[in-house]
């Protein structure tokens, strides 16, 4: 099945400043990249997300970037608020195996970086 | 347009009881995914529904099923609590498999 690797688990930046979250995944079939931004005691709020037929996808401060060749993808945030700090989850489709038709349901999720915005 | 709705917010069950838990998904929306999200495991994947119809299931014990009705809202049953039970359950919404999914605020979970 697919694996995301998420780093770094915790990231602080001055207020101002940019952030880079970046992630790899394991399985060359998956095509789509949702990043989520979790506030505390919040369900995950999604984003920004990406499909495999474009390279970068930008809104306002935020923008993800994705090398299908690398199986890489990256988070960025430009002039850090306060209001970024939070925990974001990048995500990757989690496959069934051929014996089971084949297919994606649900996500795989990294384990999560908690990004502190210093004031 | 209201978003996905999880009830209840807060649980506290004892050890051996059973558990339901609810979520209506947002409206139009026909597929429904839960997961477990513990400080340990972080977020993992437990079932999707689509249609009425169980697609998938992560790696987790019987103990743990759902189902989903015809009006798109499912339900996420846990029997025989354990205290590693304990964590947030979401769900999430999509209009189809494989399409952007939305959280709703959890089911905050504790096993005693």
């Amino acid at each position: 099945g697919e694996n995301v690797e998420q780093h770094p688990s915790t990231l602080s930046v001055q207020e101002g400043d940019s952030a880079v979250i970046k992630c790899t995944y394991s399985d060359s079939a998956s095509n789509y990249f949702p990043w989520y931004k979790q506030e505390l005691g919040k369900g995950p709020q999604l984003i920004i997300d990406i499909r495999s037929n474009v390279g970068e996808k930008k809104d306002q401060r935020i923008a993800v970037t994705l090398n299908k060749t690398a199986k890489h993808f990256s988070l960025h945030i430009t002039e850090t608020q306060p209001e970024d700090s939070a925990v974001y989850f990048c995500a990757a489709p989690r496959f069934r195996g051929r014996n089971s038709g084949g297919g994606a349901d649900g996500l795989t999720f990294g384990k999560g970086t908690h990004l502190i915005i210093q004031p | 347009k209201a978003g996905v709705t999880q009830t209840p917010r807060y649980l506290i069950k004892t050890r051996g009881q059973q558990v339901t838990l609810s979520c209506s998904p947002i409206s139009g929306h026909r597929s429904v995914s839960w997961y477990q999200q513990t400080p340990g495991q972080g977020l993992q994947f437990l079932f999707e529904y689509f249609s009425e119809t169980q697609r998938n299931k992560g790696n987790f014990p019987g103990r743990f099923s759902g189902r989903q009705f015809s009006n798109s809202r499912s339900e996420m049953n846990v029997s025989t609590l354990e205290l590693g039970d304990s964590a947030l359950y979401l769900c999430a919404s999509s209009i189809r498999v494989n399409t952007e999914a939305f959280f709703g605020q959890g089911t905050r979970l504790t096993v005693v």
